[in-house]
């Protein structure tokens, strides 16, 4: 196991509140990344980490922004949730040795 | 840019048909890696392959076999003898090699193919 984590795994937000989703990792990986995932979608890139404070966006970036104080962590925050924004969402790291990615196991976020 | 398409949205198929999963592919990297994923009703996102570009071989695992074909941009997925257990949404997906001045290695999905294997 890669030893990812996601937190929490659920979440129920009213719109217009902020959010923040962590992705923690034990193994020291530079690279890590957040998608989303909706149906007819399938996943899309909003934000991705290649080190301590070193961010860049994604394809589906705008509303959400991240942070990487350690290497261990990656936090994605929704400023201000929104309905569109209801959706699930995976953190995955890069191993730079096998050249794969492993993805955490996904929260759920519901915005009513 | 790097792009996956996955044509087929959803395929049914009885039990110990054989279905090929198909994937296409567009980069102007000479060197990048294909993946594929599978997710099944529980959610998680399980590897099943890695290809990088400079090898063309085919890979069988099992009942699992991929073809990866750089004339035709196309890295498609075979199940021999489908069981209800590979029933799943099976993902491909395309990221560039590392770059030395910190390329983003960014990961692109296709959309998916949902697989429904009928007993």
């Amino acid at each position: 196991d890669a030893g990812i984590t996601q937190s929490p795994r659920h979440k129920v937000t009213e719109t217009g509140t902020p959010v923040t989703l962590r992705c923690h990792q034990t193994e020291n990986h530079r690279y890590m990344y957040w998608y989303r995932q909706d149906p007819g979608h399938g996943l899309r890139l909003i934000h991705y980490s290649y080190g301590v404070k070193d961010t860049d966006k994604g394809e589906v970036s705008d509303g959400y922004s991240v942070s990487r104080s350690k290497t261990e962590d990656f936090l994605l925050t929704l400023e201000s949730a929104t309905s569109s924004q209801t959706s699930v969402y995976f953190c995955a790291i890069r191993d730079t040795v096998f050249y794969g990615y492993t993805f955490g196991s996904g929260t759920r976020l519901t915005v009513v | 840019a790097q792009k996956v398409t996955q044509a087929q949205t959803e395929i049914s198929v009885v039990e110990k048909e054989d279905v090929t999963l198909d994937c296409v592919y567009e980069t102007r990297d000479t060197t990048y890696y294909l993946f594929w994923y599978k997710q099944p009703p529980s959610g998680e996102l399980v590897f099943l392959i890695r290809r990088n570009s400079f090898d063309e071989q085919n890979e069988i695992s099992g009942r699992y076999s991929w073809n990866f074909q750089k004339s035709t941009s196309s890295f498609n997925f075979t199940i021999t003898a489908s069981q209800v257990v590979d029933s799943a949404v099976y993902f491909c997906a395309l990221s560039e090699a590392q770059r030395a001045q910190g390329g983003s290695e960014k990961l692109v999905f296709g959309k998916g193919t949902k697989l429904t294997v009928n007993p």
